[in-house]
C-alpha cells in the first residue's frame, strides 16, 4: 500500500539553529498539506500546496516557517531559526482531490524537540 | 470552514458500540463530514465521509441527519485497539479540499 513518507523521524535541535523536514507524497497526488501537532492538541494546518502552488500559507509563520514544493512532488518545510515553542509533530498529508473525495493520506510525522 | 464541536474524552468496554457526537451549526452546502482516527505518535487516519443521512463501511458508520447540524460515528463492538483520537472535520469539497482539525474525541476502552 501506497504511504507518505517523511524524514527525518525524529529531531532535536538547539534554539536559533536551522531545521528542514522532507515529505515525499502517494505518487500522484497533487494536495500537499504541512501540519503541525502540538502534544493534547489537533493538528494545525500550516500550508497547503496544490502541485507546486501554495493554496493556503494563512497560518504559517512567515517570519521563520518556508515551504516549498518546487516540482509538484516532494515537499521541505524549514524552520530558522527554530523556537522552543516550535517543538512539535510535523505532519504531511496528500490526497487526490477530486468530487466527493474528502480522504487525505498522512505520514509517520516528524517529532522535533527543541532544546 | 464551519467550526465541530465534539466531547473532549468518552470511556467505553470493549465489546460495546460507541457513538460520539459531533456539532457543525454552520456547515456549508458544499461541505462533507469527516472523520479521523489518530493513535498516539502516528498520523491521523481517515475513518468515513458523509454528505447527508447514512453512510456505512467496514469499520463505522456515520450518520447525518437532514439540516446536517450535527453528526454521529458509530463504532459497533469496540475493542481496545480503538483507544484513540477521533477528530470530526468539515471538509469543503473543491479542487482543494481543505482539512482543519479540532481538539477531537479521546475515547478510552477499558477492558
Amino acid at each position: 500500500e501506497a504511504e507518505v513518507a517523511q524524514s527525518p523521524r525524529y529531531k532535536i535541535t538547539e534554539k536559533s539553529q536551522a531545521v528542514a523536514f522532507w515529505c515525499d507524497p502517494i505518487s500522484g497526488h497533487a494536495t500537499l498539506y504541512w501540519y503541525r501537532q502540538i502534544l493534547g492538541q489537533g493538528p494545525e494546518l500550516l500550508v497547503q500546496f496544490q502541485d507546486e502552488s501554495v493554496v493556503d500559507d494563512s497560518q504559517l509563520p512567515k517570519d521563520r516557517f518556508s515551504a516549498e514544493r518546487l516540482k509538484g512532488v516532494d515537499s521541505t518545510l524549514k524552520i530558522q531559526p527554530a523556537e522552543l515553542g516550535d517543538s512539535a509533530m510535523y505532519l504531511c498529508a496528500s490526497s487526490l482531490p477530486g468530487q466527493g473525495n474528502t480522504e487525505a493520506f498522512f505520514g509517520q510525522g516528524t517529532r522535533l524537540t527543541v532544546v | 470552514l464551519a467550526k465541530t464541536t465534539q466531547p473532549i474524552s468518552m470511556d467505553s468496554y470493549e465489546g460495546q458500540e460507541v457513538n460520539i457526537t459531533c456539532s457543525h451549526n454552520n456547515i456549508a452546502t458544499n461541505d462533507y463530514i469527516t472523520w479521523y482516527q489518530q493513535f498516539p505518535s502516528q498520523g491521523p487516519r481517515f475513518i468515513i465521509q458523509g454528505y447527508k443521512t447514512k453512510v456505512t463501511n467496514e469499520v463505522a458508520s456515520l450518520f447525518i441527519p437532514a439540516d446536517r447540524k450535527s453528526s454521529t460515528l458509530s463504532l459497533p463492538r469496540v475493542s481496545l485497539s480503538d483507544t484513540a483520537v477521533y477528530y470530526c472535520l468539515v471538509a469543503r469539497r473543491n479542487n482543494f479540499n481543505k482539512f482543519y482539525f479540532g481538539s477531537g474525541t479521546k475515547l478510552n476502552v477499558k477492558p
